[in-house]
């Protein structure tokens, strides 16, 4: 099983500011990885996928790069909205697994 | 607009079963792979299942192997997960993804809530 491994737990930034979340895998996925937003309450959504092609109707803030074990997801210029909780999936092996996720929160 | 909802969850005891269904409704429901993802309480994203088009395979957690069982009827828009052997441990909100054509998970239900408890 491929273990996807988020960091920050926690990060906590204001609005404007960007923000860079990290996905490390323990063995390479090459580029098969998505990630995805989770605002309370709400089922999660769909941002980016194969590392660095956004889903439709993805806001150009957020971005997606990384190849091989890592990982990282940056959101340019923070809005109000974005606060949320990010998680990381890799599809490149059976299991699909999902990384333990990284919690934005307005500082 | 894609919808995808989910029904039969609800409390039951250790051990028992429970059959999960989703009705799936704006695209073409037969060309797509649909997976099943939970999410314990206070907790984290976690694969459930995958069955494939025509339901020519079918894939589960090591959690859930041997007690789920993943099934699509094409003729009614509907993806089935049943559950037995219930543990403590299957309390989860249990969402319905549709994948996209890349096998990402594009499209989420709100999910239905199943608690195992005695």
């Amino acid at each position: 099983e491929i273990v996807l491994t988020q960091s920050p737990a926690t990060l906590s930034l204001s609005p404007g500011e960007r923000a860079t979340l990290s996905c490390r895998t323990s063995q390479s996925v090459s580029s098969s990885l998505a990630w995805y937003q989770q605002k309370p309450g709400q089922a999660p959504r769909l941002l980016i996928y194969n590392a660095s092609n956004r889903a439709t109707g993805i806001p150009a803030r957020f971005s997606g790069s990384g190849s091989g074990t890592d990982f990282t997801l940056t959101i340019s210029s923070l809005e109000p909205e974005d606060f949320a909780v990010y998680y990381c999936q890799q599809r490149y092996s059976w299991p699909r697994t999902f990384g333990q996720g990284t919690k934005l929160e307005i500082k | 607009e894609v919808q995808l909802v989910e029904s039969g969850g609800g409390l039951v005891q250790p051990g028992g079963s429970l059959r999960l269904s989703c009705a799936a409704s704006g695209f073409t429901f037969s060309s797509h792979a649909m997976n099943w993802v939970r999410q314990a309480p206070g907790k984290g994203l976690e694969w459930v299942s995958t069955i494939s088009i025509s339901a020519d395979n079918t894939y589960f957690a090591d959690s859930v192997k041997g007690r789920f069982a993943v099934s699509r009827d094409d003729s009614k828009n509907t993806l089935y997960l049943q559950m037995s052997g219930l543990r403590a441990e299957d309390t989860a909100l249990y969402y319905c993804v549709k994948s996209s054509s890349s096998f990402y998970y594009e499209n989420w239900g709100q999910g239905t809530l199943v608690t195992v408890s005695s």
